[in-house]
C-alpha cells in the first residue's frame, strides 16, 4: 500500500523523441506526486508535481498526466534531448503533515543523438 | 527557489572512525528533514526524519546508534555515521520539507576503507 511502481527500469530514446515514464500507487492517501531527475553524484532536483485534483500538468518540454479512478500518473518528455540522459523517480506522499516522499525505484532515460 | 546545502560532497575515511555530514536550508526553515541513503544504480531509501529540537524517527533496520542524526536548530541537521565499516559506504542524501515541497542536497559520496 505504501509502494509507488516506476516503469519501465530503463528507456532508449532517439533525439526528438518523447519518453514516457509510468507509474502506479495503490494508496489514495497520497496527496502529491511529484518527478524527479538526478544525474550521476547529484542529489535529485524536482522536475515537475501535481495533486490528484488535476489531471495535467505541463511546464515547457515536461508534462504529467494523472489518471485518479486508475491510480497512475506519467511523466512524459518532448522532443527529448541527449542533455535529458539522467535517472528519473516518481514519487508520492502520505496526506499527513511531515511526512517523507515514497520513491519509485528509478527508470534511467538514455537519449541517443 | 529553496536551496539545501549538503557538505561534504565526498569523503573517505578509514574503518572504524566516526564521519558528520552537514544539511542545511540556505534560505528557509526546516521544521523536518528527511535523511536518505542510496546504493548504486538504486532508489533512495529513507533512513530517518528529523524534526528541529526532538529525537529522529529511524526507519526499521536502520541502526540509530549508528546513524546519529541532530537537527539542533531549523537551519541545520546532521548525520554522523559512528564506527563507520566498509559496508556504510554509500551515497547519503538529505531533504528539506517545506510547505508542500521537497528540496534535496547535492549528496555526500562516503567511502570507508
Amino acid at each position: 500500500q505504501q509502494q509507488v511502481k516506476q516503469s519501465p527500469q530503463s528507456l532508449i530514446v532517439q533525439k526528438g523523441g518523447i519518453s514516457i515514464i509510468n507509474c502506479a500507487y495503490e494508496n489514495t492517501a497520497f496527496d502529491y506526486f511529484p518527478w524527479y531527475q538526478q544525474f550521476p553524484g547529484k542529489g535529485p532536483a524536482l522536475l515537475i508535481a501535481i495533486r490528484p485534483d488535476v489531471s495535467e500538468k505541463k511546464e515547457g518540454r515536461f508534462t504529467i498526466s494523472f489518471n485518479k479512478s486508475a491510480k497512475q500518473f506519467s511523466l512524459h518528455i518532448m522532443d527529448s534531448q541527449p542533455g535529458d540522459s539522467a535517472t528519473y523517480f516518481c514519487a508520492a506522499r502520505l496526506n499527513q503533515a511531515g511526512t517523507a516522499l515514497i520513491f519509485g525505484k528509478g527508470t534511467t532515460l538514455s537519449v541517443s543523438s | 527557489g529553496a536551496v539545501v546545502s549538503q557538505h561534504p560532497s565526498w569523503v573517505i575515511c578509514k574503518s572504524g572512525t566516526s564521519v558528520k555530514i552537514e544539511c542545511r536550508s540556505l534560505d528557509f526553515q526546516a521544521t523536518t528533514m528527511f535523511w536518505y541513503r542510496q546504493f548504486p544504480k538504486q532508489s533512495l531509501m529513507l533512513m530517518a526524519t528529523s524534526n528541529e529540537g526532538s529525537k529522529a524517527t529511524y526507519e526499521q533496520g536502520v541502526e540509530k546508534d549508528k546513524f546519529l542524526i541532530n537537527h539542533a536548530s531549523l537551519t541545520l541537521s546532521t548525520l554522523t555515521v559512528t564506527s563507520a565499516h566498509p559496508e556504510d559506504s554509500s551515497f547519503y542524501i538529505c531533504s528539506a520539507s517545506e510547505g508542500n515541497g521537497y528540496t534535496f542536497g547535492s549528496g555526500t559520496r562516503l567511502t570507508v576503507v
